[in-house]
């Protein structure tokens, strides 16, 4: 079954409103990726955690990496119409790169 | 950054053909590729690692027959999905480490519709 389990499945906010995903893997992960997906278009790579625990930022979009390296979240603040698509995490398990469920994201103006 | 193209992009065929999909890496050398499965709003299935001069390595549930993977160089992978069925409908996208990470790059991915 799935291993990389993500909520929520959906959300849609208005413009300017906060957004979160949360990701949570079955096993313990060497890092955890992110990737997001437009409508119509293939992932691309936004970033990746290593560390326990760490925190990087892109702009307005946040990126965590839990303590026990199960877990993982993905935070924009002030959402923008840019931003619509699904949100996807992603870990190697073992060597393979196993996705998480998403988070499709809808931003209202 | 390292680019991933497939081709097509887009293509229909009738139940019981076969259809091959290319994917190349253009700017970087792949002695690994992964191919995925995508349904409609649902989240990317893991079908199979290819692997350059070697068998391809196929995830439970995913019928080796059926998806022929050929490795054939450092920078193409194809996959031919023999005697398709309008389940085998689906997107289909390649990707490939690239740079020091493990980061994947894709290629824009192949809309496979059976009739």
């Amino acid at each position: 079954g799935q291993q990389v389990m993500q909520i929520p499945q959906y959300q849609h906010v208005q413009e300017g409103e906060d957004f979160t995903t949360y990701c949570n893997s079955s096993t313990t992960l060497s890092n955890i990726q992110w990737y997001k997906q437009r409508p119509g278009g293939h992932p691309v790579f936004l970033i990746q955690l290593v560390k326990s625990g760490e925190v990087k930022k892109q702009k307005r979009l946040t990126f965590q990496f839990g303590e026990a390296k199960k877990n993982s979240s993905l935070h924009i603040t002030a959402t923008q119409t840019t931003d619509v698509g699904t949100y996807f995490c992603a870990g190697p398990i073992p060597d393979k790169l196993i996705f998480g469920t998403g988070t499709r994201l809808q931003v209202f103006p | 950054g390292a680019v991933v193209s497939q081709h097509p992009s887009r293509v229909i065929c009738k139940s019981g053909t076969s259809v091959k999909i290319e994917c190349r890496s253009l700017d970087f050398q792949a002695t690994t590729m992964f191919w995925y499965r995508q349904f409609p709003k649902q989240s990317l299935m893991l079908m199979a690692t290819s692997n350059e001069g070697s068998k391809a390595t196929y995830e439970q549930g995913v019928e080796k027959d059926k998806f022929l993977i050929n490795h054939a160089s450092l920078t193409l992978s194809t996959l031919t999905v023999t005697s398709a069925h309008p389940e085998d409908s689906s997107f289909y996208i390649c990707s490939a480490p690239a740079g020091t990470t493990d980061e994947q790059y894709f290629g824009p991915g192949t809309r496979l519709t059976v009739t």
